[in-house]
């Protein structure tokens, strides 16, 4: 069954330090996200991507953020300048065209040093 | 600011029991609504979507009342294996900006099932 993959799938940086976490959504799906998990705390979204460009965002999604869809397989987050609260879970998902369901992958743990 | 509400539990609960959960939503015009399980330090998993006419998979069962507001989930003939989180997710209608396309979660429903 195909699968949402993630790499990497922990990330350990410095404040201040950019990072790029990466994605491969399955292979026909045309609607792509980016969620995030604080530990303890539940799963929020913050950003939706279609048709090569942002088709809505969250009020965490701020100018530090950035998605790009670089090649036909890979969607990326880019963190600009990260900081201690940026520590999370970091899932990437996807979904079909007249599908609602998303799938996740499994994630990248992020921790902000 | 829209929310989902569901009760943290745990809910402790002996194997083959049924047990339910509950979510409660505050967006009326949220338009598609599903259950997930995460497992810990795990991605949530799509366990069903919820339509208004209720829906079952095999030991599950879904239920919308969209006049109330509310989701359920059923659980039938509890398993070990059921021991997980549970997580109310709602979409649709929630942001700013046009889209209507991102999820929205509830802390999620503790389960422990007891042998």
């Amino acid at each position: 069954e195909p699968e949402v993959t993630q790499t990497p799938s922990h990330q350990v940086t410095q404040m201040g330090q950019e990072v790029i976490l990466r994605c491969v959504p399955i292979s026909n799906h045309l609607y792509f996200y980016w969620y995030r998990q604080i530990l303890g705390q539940k799963v929020e979204f913050l950003v939706s991507f279609y048709n090569n460009e942002i088709s809505e965002k969250s009020e965490i999604f701020d100018d530090q953020f950035s998605v790009e869809r670089p090649d036909g397989s890979n969607f990326t987050l880019k963190i600009r300048s990260t900081k201690l609260e940026d520590s999370a879970m970091y899932f990437c998902a996807s979904r079909p065209q007249q599908v609602h369901e998303q799938y996740f992958g499994p994630g990248t743990r992020l921790t902000v040093t | 600011r829209k929310e989902v509400e569901q009760d943290p539990g745990p809910f402790n609960v002996p194997e083959g029991a049924t047990v339910a959960f509950n979510c409660t939503y505050s967006n009326s015009a949220s338009q598609s609504f599903f259950w997930y399980r995460q497992d810990c330090r795990k991605e949530p998993k799509l366990l069903m979507s919820v339509y208004s006419s209720g829906n079952e998979d095999g030991r599950f069962t879904a239920q919308l009342n969209r006049a109330s507001q509310y989701i359920s989930l059923l659980i039938r003939d509890s398993k070990l294996s059921d021991s997980a989180t549970y997580l109310c997710v709602v979409k649709g209608a929630i942001y700013s900006g046009g889209g209507a396309d991102g999820l929205t979660f509830g802390k999620g429903t503790h389960l422990i099932i007891q042998p």
